[in-house]
C-alpha cells in the first residue's frame, strides 16, 4: 500500500521569507514522489517531480523539494516566499512496484504568504 | 496547446436527476483520470483508463456511478441518480504513458463543481 501524509493543515509565511511545505510517505518499495499546486477554481497544476537520482529536484516557479529516503520525506521548499505563491499544496507518491499506475494524494496544506 | 477541458464548469441539479460531466484530454495523452474532490475526503481517484480502457474503477463510490471513454479525445462520468451526498468538484486529469525513466505527471482539468440539491 502507499500513503502520503501532509503534517499541517496550513502554513503562514511571510513575504520574502523561506517556506518550507512538509510531505512524509510510505510506500513498500521505491517512491515516485510529486507536488502539486491548486489555485482558487481551478485545477492542480504540476510543480516538481522526483524520480531517481539528485535528492535535491528543481521545479517550477522557483520551488524545490528534498528527498530524504531515511526519513521517508519530501518537504517542498522556496528560499523567498511571494504573495503569489499563496494556494493549496498536495504531495502524492506512487510506489514503482506494485502500486499500480495510480497516484495517492495528501489531504493538502494550504499556504497563506502574507506582506 | 489546449489542456484539459471539462464541461460544464457548473453544474446544479435536483436529486434524482441524471448528471453526465464531459472530459477532453490532452490529444496524445494514454491515461486518464477522473477524480473528485471534496472539503471531507480530500482529492480521490474515482477510474481511470489507459488507451481508452478502464483499468481501476475500484474508486468509484457505487453502481450510480459510470464512467466511459468511448475515444481518445472523450470521456464522461456519469451519475444516475443523483444524491445530495454526490455534490463536489470532479476533476478529470490527462497523462503521457509511464516510461522507464519514470511517471509523468498528470495535467488537470479546471473541473465541474456540481451541486445536487
Amino acid at each position: 500500500a502507499q500513503s502520503v501524509a501532509q503534517p499541517e493543515d496550513q502554513v503562514n509565511v511571510a513575504e520574502g521569507n523561506p517556506l518550507t511545505v512538509k510531505c512524509t510517505y510510505s510506500v513498500s518499495g521505491n517512491p515516485y514522489l510529486f507536488w502539486y499546486v491548486q489555485y482558487p477554481n481551478r485545477g492542480l497544476q504540476f510543480l516538481l517531480k522526483y524520480i531517481t537520482g539528485d535528492n535535491l529536484v528543481k521545479g517550477s516557479y522557483g520551488f524545490e523539494a528534498e528527498f530524504n529516503k531515511s526519513q521517508t520525506s519530501f518537504h517542498l521548499k522556496k528560499p523567498s516566499a511571494l504573495v503569489s505563491d499563496s494556494a493549496l499544496y498536495f504531495c502524492a507518491v506512487r510506489d514503482r512496484t506494485g502500486g499500480g499506475n495510480k497516484l495517492t494524494f495528501g489531504t493538502g496544506t494550504q499556504l497563506k504568504v502574507e506582506l | 496547446d489546449a489542456g484539459v477541458i471539462q464541461s460544464p464548469r457548473h453544474e446544479v441539479t435536483e436529486m434524482g436527476q441524471e448528471v453526465t460531466l464531459r472530459c477532453k484530454p490532452i490529444s496524445g495523452h494514454d491515461y486518464l483520470f477522473w477524480y473528485r474532490q471534496t472539503m471531507m475526503r480530500g482529492l480521490e481517484l474515482l477510474i481511470y483508463f489507459n488507451n481508452n480502457v478502464p483499468i481501476d474503477d475500484s474508486g468509484m463510490p457505487e453502481d450510480r456511478f459510470s464512467a466511459k471513454m468511448p475515444n481518445a479525445s472523450f470521456s464522461t462520468l456519469k451519475i444516475q441518480p443523483s444524491e445530495p451526498r454526490d455534490s463536489a468538484v470532479y476533476f478529470c486529469a490527462s497523462s503521457l504513458a509511464f516510461s522507464p525513466t519514470g511517471d509523468q505527471p498528470q495535467h488537470f482539468g479546471d473541473g465541474t463543481r456540481l451541486s445536487i440539491l
